[in-house]
């Protein structure tokens, strides 16, 4: 069975731009969550997507967003990025209800410098 | 507010001696516990949990948790570390109560460092 799949793994933007990062969860799962990881703060939620559906958020501001799609993959969005926003991110899923088994299985990460 | 607190940001041990890495929670109701390992720009992998039922759950590598509730601790275990264990470990929790989905709690985890 494949694992969670995210990319880019790397990218670099500059301040001002805006980025979108992809998750392919693993097959049958159908909640996707993201994650900030910064040496600073650790990791972070930032929101998580059930069946299309945001259905917990974190602390985030606005410019922070999210979708996700009929088949599970999901996308996280970053706007007007801050040199603050570089980070890695990490998205991981789980298959809530009857075949939950608690874990979170996380990807690979991307990788975002912001300049 | 539901938190995890890993008092150690480092843990040095020489390979072959059992280690110990520390992790108290605060949530309200049961929680899941979970360990996680990180290796440099690479992602998190689950290395064990405690949902319920016995108190010391085993995992991967060798590593071994107690949940240990009138403490309020899941401290992570192996009898005998190896050079390979030094990575990022990371605490989380997960409530079941008041809480629909998935989110974890993370710790700012513990850097453990094996030396030869």
């Amino acid at each position: 069975k494949a694992g969670v799949t995210q990319t880019p793994r790397y990218l670099i933007k500059t301040r001002g731009q805006q980025v979108t990062l992809s998750c392919s969860p693993i097959s049958g799962h159908r909640s996707v969550s993201w994650y900030q990881q910064t040496p600073g703060q650790g990791l972070q939620f930032l929101f998580e997507y059930f069946s299309e559906t945001q259905r917990n958020k974190g602390n985030f501001p606005g410019r922070f967003s999210g979708r996700q799609f009929s088949n599970s993959r999901s996308e996280m969005n970053v706007s007007t990025l801050e040199l603050g926003d570089s980070a890695l991110y990490l998205c991981a899923s789980s298959n809530p209800g009857q075949g939950d088994t608690g874990e979170l299985f996380f990807g690979e990460g991307s990788r975002l410098t912001v300049l | 507010a539901q938190s995890v607190a890993q008092p150690e940001d480092q843990v040095n041990v020489a390979e072959g001696n059992p280690l110990t890495v520390k992790c108290t929670y605060s949530v309200s109701g049961n929680p899941y516990l979970f360990w996680y390992v990180q290796y440099p720009n690479r992602g998190l992998q689950f290395l064990l949990k405690y949902i319920t039922g016995d108190n010391l759950v085993k995992g991967s590598y060798g590593f071994e948790a107690e949940f240990n509730k009138s403490q309020t601790s899941f401290h992570l275990k192996k009898p005998s570390a190896l050079v390979s264990d030094s990575a990022l470990y990371f605490c989380a929790v997960r409530a079941l109560q008041n809480q629909a989905g998935t989110a974890l709690i993370f710790g700012k985890g513990t850097t453990l460092s094996v030396s030869s």
